[in-house]
């Protein structure tokens, strides 16, 4: 079985600070899915990156998969009170193996 | 589109009693699932299914059975409620292929007292 190491578990930041959260595993994957929970509702999907060295950016967010195809990041820039929420990794598989979450807390 | 539903919204049990948590989804995605998810933590399968008539065990299925008659519904029982079942309970469903994205309902809030 695949599994997914996220860290940091738990990050309260000041709006405006940037913030890195990591996704790590010992196996290689195919594609690699990024969700954001916000409280209160379900996961929902903000990205997949498939190619190892793939930068994608959301706006704020900036989501790199690793050369390797083993790790990926989650950068935020400028931190909002918006951005507050569980980051969740995800893994091909089916049913997805997903990690157990960086949860974010950023104060106005 | 409605996506992915699920009814209720809230529910307290007492211990022992059964109950039928509903997921229904108008996507005409082939595979649902049921994760459950504690206070403070990530998401646990409970079970799984790639179409009608088939359904397979998650990571924590003890208590818990489900049914898939039509491509639509997916509905989670419990059967004797206990307390450690207590937990937000969150429906999902995707397209078959390793890149497809899981839609998410907003959760069922089940209190076990």
């Amino acid at each position: 079985t695949q599994l997914l190491e996220q860290s940091p578990q738990f990050l309260s930041i000041q709006e405006g600070e940037n913030l890195t959260v990591y996704c790590n595993s010992s196996s290689v994957f195919s594609s690699l899915q990024w969700y954001r929970q916000e409280p209160g509702e379900g996961p929902v999907l903000l990205v997949t990156v498939v190619t190892g060295g793939e930068v994608k950016k959301l706006k704020r967010l900036t989501f790199q998969f690793g050369d390797a195809r083993k790790d990926s990041s989650l950068h935020i820039t400028a931190a909002q009170p918006g951005d507050t929420g569980l980051y969740l990794c995800a893994g091909p598989n089916t049913p997805l193996v997903f990690g157990k979450g960086t949860r974010l807390s950023v104060i106005a | 589109n409605a996506g992915v539903t699920q009814t209720p919204k809230f529910r307290i049990l007492k211990i022992g009693q059964s109950m039928t948590l509903q997921c229904t989804q108008d996507m005409n995605h082939n595979y649902m699932y049921w994760y459950r998810q504690d206070p403070g933590m990530g998401l646990k399968l409970i079970y799984y299914s790639v179409g009608a008539g088939i359904t397979d065990k998650g990571e924590v299925p003890n208590g818990y059975n489900v049914s898939r008659s039509t491509t639509e519904d997916f509905p989670l029982r419990l059967e004797l409620a206990a307390p450690s079942q207590t937990s937000v309970y969150f429906c999902a469903s995707s397209y078959p292929g390793e890149a497809q994205p899981q839609h998410f309902g907003d959760g069922t809030r089940l209190s076990i007292l």
